[in-house]
């Protein structure tokens, strides 16, 4: 059984390049969310897949995206970044979305925006 | 608003000592709350549900719905207990509302 693991761990980009972030979930779980965490705070949601399908979003602009395909794994895209989403990005898998046992989280992709 | 307010950033309590790490929420409904840790290098990882009511290395949290409140405890702390840990309020299908963390060192 393997955990959730990220790419990549670290990047730096540049305020209004765009970036990829991807997230493989735990074996068997079909639920992924994606949260930020920005330095000194908890962890803040962005949004959830569920199926392929987006279920639920926090309070982020929709230059903030997400994918996830038939086999679980995820996407967060953001377009057009500014210096304010340097963050740690961390990508959550639960089992389903009807069972909440608690999530289990990726170790996330460091970004800074220069 | 759903919120969960973690009051102290930092705790440093010595080895052998009780330890206790408050959480206050604000949920108007029936709450679900959950303590994440993270230790030194690495992922965040559950350390207890209230639904469950169990005992993970030796912290338990009672669910307080009178005061609102969450509070982490063990009575008697050891230094591998030195670490970040989250209070989180389940709002919604899997949303965590996290609070921002308290900072615990276990002092030899």
């Amino acid at each position: 059984e393997t955990g959730v693991t990220q790419s990549p761990t670290h990047l730096i980009k540049t305020r209004g390049q765009q970036v990829t972030l991807r997230c493989s979930s735990q074996s068997g779980h079909n639920t992924v969310s994606w949260y930020q965490q920005a330095l000194g705070q908890g962890p803040q949601f962005i949004f959830q897949y569920y199926r392929e399908e987006e279920n639920g979003r926090g309070n982020f602009p929709p230059r903030f995206s997400g994918l996830q395909f038939p086999n679980y794994s995820s996407e967060l895209n953001v377009n057009a970044l500014e210096l304010d989403d340097s963050a740690l990005y961390l990508c959550a898998s639960s089992l389903d979305l009807t069972v909440f046992y608690g999530y289990t989280f990726g170790s996330g992709t460091r970004l800074t925006v220069v | 608003a759903q919120r969960v307010t973690q009051p102290e950033k930092l705790l440093s309590v010595f080895k052998g000592a009780p330890v206790e790490l408050k959480c206050n929420y604000s949920y108007s409904g029936s709450p679900e709350l959950f303590w994440y840790v993270q230790y030194s290098r690495q992922r965040l990882q559950l350390l207890l549900r209230h639904i469950s009511r169990e005992s993970i290395k030796g912290f338990t949290a009672d669910l307080n719905k009178g005061e609102t409140s969450f509070h982490l405890k063990k009575p008697f702390a050891q230094e591998e207990d030195s670490a970040m840990y989250y209070c989180a309020l389940k709002r919604g299908a899997q949303k965590l509302v996290f609070g921002q963390g308290t900072r615990l060192t276990i002092n030899p």
